[in-house]
């Protein structure tokens, strides 16, 4: 079945320093969706991306679609504490309806 | 927050027993769907429900099932709970021609012991 995997796992960085995690589908996606958990909390929708090679900006987050709509990155800049949290993407594909969430990535940020 | 409302927060049963979950969804929103979320773990897609009919399920054993009631509200219900049962279980409803965008709900944490 379609997997969704992501890496890395963990991140920790120090606060001011960059970040990135990456999203790759075992097939292809008609669109893939971006959330954050925050340690404790449920999964929040930060964004969509839908053609293929599509880049979002918001703030301090980029995200980006591949030009195969297999995989997605997102980059975020000279973070904060406040980004703590589990990011996961979730991808949309074929006729279903059904989202498959990531493994999703850790980040830990140390003021 | 979204005003996706799940009941109740925390719930500890033992195994071979019955567990129905709640969600309220959001105004407006006519879908809901449900994930079971283990312990660092991405949330799995158990099913979803439109219009009161099952729109799709996930990987999950017949045990699990739904129902979505004329104001949109849903049930999850489990039979014959087994150890790995234990996860936070998530309700998030959305919109049918929206962009299928989920707005989660809190979570009910259920543990079986």
């Amino acid at each position: 079945g379609q997997q969704v995997m992501q890496i890395p796992q963990y991140q920790h960085v120090q606060e001011g320093e960059d970040f990135t995690t990456y999203c790759n589908s075992s097939t292809t996606l008609s669109n893939i969706q971006w959330y954050k958990q925050r340690p404790g909390g449920h999964p929040v929708f930060l964004i969509q991306l839908v053609k293929s090679g599509e880049v979002k900006k918001q703030k301090r987050l980029t995200f980006q679609f591949g030009e195969a709509k297999k995989n997605s990155s997102l980059h975020i800049t000279a973070t904060q504490t406040t980004d703590v949290g589990t990011y996961f993407c979730a991808g949309e594909g074929g006729a279903t309806n059904k989202l498959i969430f990531g493994t999703g990535t850790l980040l830990a940020v140390q003021p | 927050e979204t005003g996706v409302t799940q009941s109740p927060t925390h719930l500890i049963k033992t195994r071979g027993q019955q567990v129905t979950l709640r969600c309220s969804s959001q105004s407006g929103h006519n879908t809901v769907s449900w994930y079971q979320q283990a312990l660092g773990q991405g949330p799995q897609f158990i099913f979803q429900y439109y219009r009161e009919e099952e729109n799709g399920r996930g990987n999950f054993p017949p045990r699990f099932s739904g129902l979505q009631f004329p104001n949109y509200s849903s049930e999850l219900n489990v039979n014959a709970l087994e150890l790995d049962d234990s996860a936070l279980y998530l309700c998030a409803s959305s919109l049918v021609g929206g962009r299928n965008i989920q707005y989660f709900g809190a979570g009910t944490r259920l543990s079986v012991l």
